[in-house]
C-alpha cells in the first residue's frame, strides 16, 4: 500500500513571497489533516478535511493560509504571503476515520515539506 | 489552556534496559491517548493507542499505562536496542483531533 505522498520536500523563499503545498493521501481514506512541525515541537493540527468538507479550521491563520481538498483526495496548502515565522515542517496525514463518534482511526503522516523562508 | 508536557532532555540509555517516558497533560479529557515515533527528516510513525478506560496496553517490547486521575501516561521501551534511536512523541485524541506533545528523544547506546 503506497503511503502519503508529499511535495516539494523542501521549499525555500523570501518573506512576502507565496508557497503551495501539494499532498496525496492514502487510496481510500476519507480524513486529511494538515500539521505544522516547527523545530522542536510536536505538529500542530492546522485544518482537517472529511472528503472534501472542512471538519477543523480553528488553528489555521486564514489571513495568509488556504487549503483545499477538491474532488476528496488531493489537498494543497498555501500560504500567502509568508513570513519567517512560517518556517516549519508541514505534515500531511490520512486516514480512513468517517465521522463516527467516539471512534478513531490511526493517522498515517507523509514526509513532510520543509519550507524555509528567508 | 491545555497543556500537555514531555521531558525535553534527551534520555540516554544503555542497550537492553528499559527506556522510560513520561507524558503528562492538563485542562484536557482525551477519549484517547496515542504514542508515535519520529525519526529526523520523517513523519511520526503511530506505535500504541490506548483509551481512557484502559490501564495498560502492550505491544511487542512495547508498554504504555494510562492513568487519567493523575493525568499522565508512561511509555516503556523493554530491551532496547540502537535502532530504538528516535524521538517518541505523545498525544492526546478527542473526536479524531490529536493534540501532541513536544517529543522526547531517546538514544539508545551500544
Amino acid at each position: 500500500e503506497a503511503g502519503v505522498a508529499q511535495s516539494p520536500r523542501y521549499k525555500i523563499i523570501e518573506k512576502r513571497q507565496s508557497v503551495a503545498f501539494w499532498c496525496n493521501p492514502i487510496s481510500g481514506h476519507a480524513t486529511l489533516y494538515w500539521y505544522q512541525q516547527i523545530l522542536g515541537q510536536g505538529p500542530k493540527l492546522l485544518i482537517q478535511f472529511q472528503n472534501n468538507g472542512v471538519v477543523d479550521d480553528s488553528q489555521l491563520p486564514k489571513d495568509r493560509f488556504s487549503a483545499e481538498r477538491l474532488k476528496g483526495v488531493d489537498s494543497t496548502l498555501k500560504i500567502q504571503p509568508a513570513k519567517l515565522e512560517d518556517s516549519a515542517v508541514y505534515l500531511c496525514a490520512s486516514s480512513s476515520f468517517y465521522g463516527r463518534t467516539g471512534s478513531t482511526d490511526t493517522q498515517y503522516f507523509g514526509p513532510g515539506t520543509r519550507l524555509t523562508v528567508l | 489552556s491545555q497543556k500537555i508536557e514531555q521531558n525535553s532532555e534527551a534520555l540516554n540509555i544503555q542497550e537492553g534496559k528499559t527506556a522510560t517516558l513520561t507524558c503528562n497533560y492538563t485542562n484536557y479529557s482525551p477519549a484517547y491517548l496515542q504514542w508515535y515515533r519520529q525519526d529526523p527528516g520523517r513523519g511520526p510513525v503511530f506505535l500504541l493507542l490506548i483509551r481512557e478506560n484502559e490501564k495498560e496496553k502492550r505491544k511487542e517490547r512495547l508498554k504504555v499505562t494510562f492513568d487519567t486521575t493523575l493525568k499522565q501516561s508512561l511509555f516503556h521501551i523493554t530491551a532496547s536496542q540502537p535502532a530504538d534511536s528516535a524521538t517518541y512523541l505523545c498525544a492526546l485524541e478527542r473526536n479524531n483531533r490529536l493534540a501532541f506533545g513536544k517529543g522526547n528523544q531517546v538514544v539508545v547506546i551500544p
